[in-house]
């Protein structure tokens, strides 16, 4: 059975940095894309980014480029997600997602529980 | 980057209904499309994927169609338990934009 546990979310002043971990079981990990889905309380989903089964390319939404860092230990089968200089805006829902398939065109058709990260002073 | 639009942004129909959502492109998607539901305090769902194609286990009464621009995800017969949002995505490349979602309620 697939699984995704999300954690390392929590509160945190804008400016400051946190990382979030995926942990990832019942599947070949290093096979497969991986991705960070956010959403924040009562709005939609908003994908964050990506990264392929090596760890050699990765890709960003334009809200997030730059401060954050997505990759991955397949040694660990688990993903990461490394925000700095947070800010209010980034307060959400942090899902980790795999595809259907080992492609990078992929829809999401595993899901973690997500893990809530709250940027506030 | 391509945009998502979807319509509308909630509804409300009684049981048994026939529901339509549209999902509308920027640019040509091919028929890179997939659909999610959410049930409210739960994590999304994939229904439909490659536009038309059913996820393993999901009623028959779900089906999208569409290709290129204009996408559709109908409910043939509206139950109590489609009560949720549901969103389009589009995968075809990053970033992996969805749509702003649309909240389905029972009248």
């Amino acid at each position: 059975e697939v699984q995704l546990v999300e954690s390392g979310g929590g509160l945190v002043q804008p400016g400051g940095s946190l990382r979030l971990s995926c942990a990832a079981s019942g599947f070949s990990f290093s096979s497969y894309w991986m991705y960070w889905v956010r959403q924040a309380p009562g709005e939609g989903l908003v994908w964050v980014s990506r990264i392929n089964s090596d760890g050699s390319s990765t890709n960003y939404a334009d809200s997030v480029k730059g401060r954050f860092t997505i990759s991955r230990d397949n040694a660990k089968n688990t993903l990461y997600l490394q925000m700095n200089s947070l800010r209010a805006e980034d307060t959400a829902v942090y899902y980790c997602a795999r595809g259907v398939s080992v492609a990078g065109t992929t829809p999401l058709g595993y899901w973690g529980q997500g893990t809530l990260v709250t940027v506030s002073s | 980057d391509i945009q998502m639009t979807q319509s509308p942004s909630s509804l409300s129909a009684s049981v048994g209904d026939r529901v339509t959502i549209t999902c509308r492109a920027s640019q040509g998607i091919s028929n890179y499309l997939a659909w999610y539901q959410q049930k409210p305090g739960k994590v999304p769902k994939l229904l439909i994927y490659a536009a038309s194609t059913l996820q393993s286990g999901v009623p028959s009464r779900f089906s999208g169609s569409g290709s290129g621009t204009d996408f559709t995800l109908t409910i043939s017969s509206l139950q109590p338990e489609d009560v949720a949002t549901y969103y389009c995505q589009k995968y075809s490349s990053a970033p992996g934009t969805f749509g702003g979602g649309t909240k389905v309620e029972i009248k």
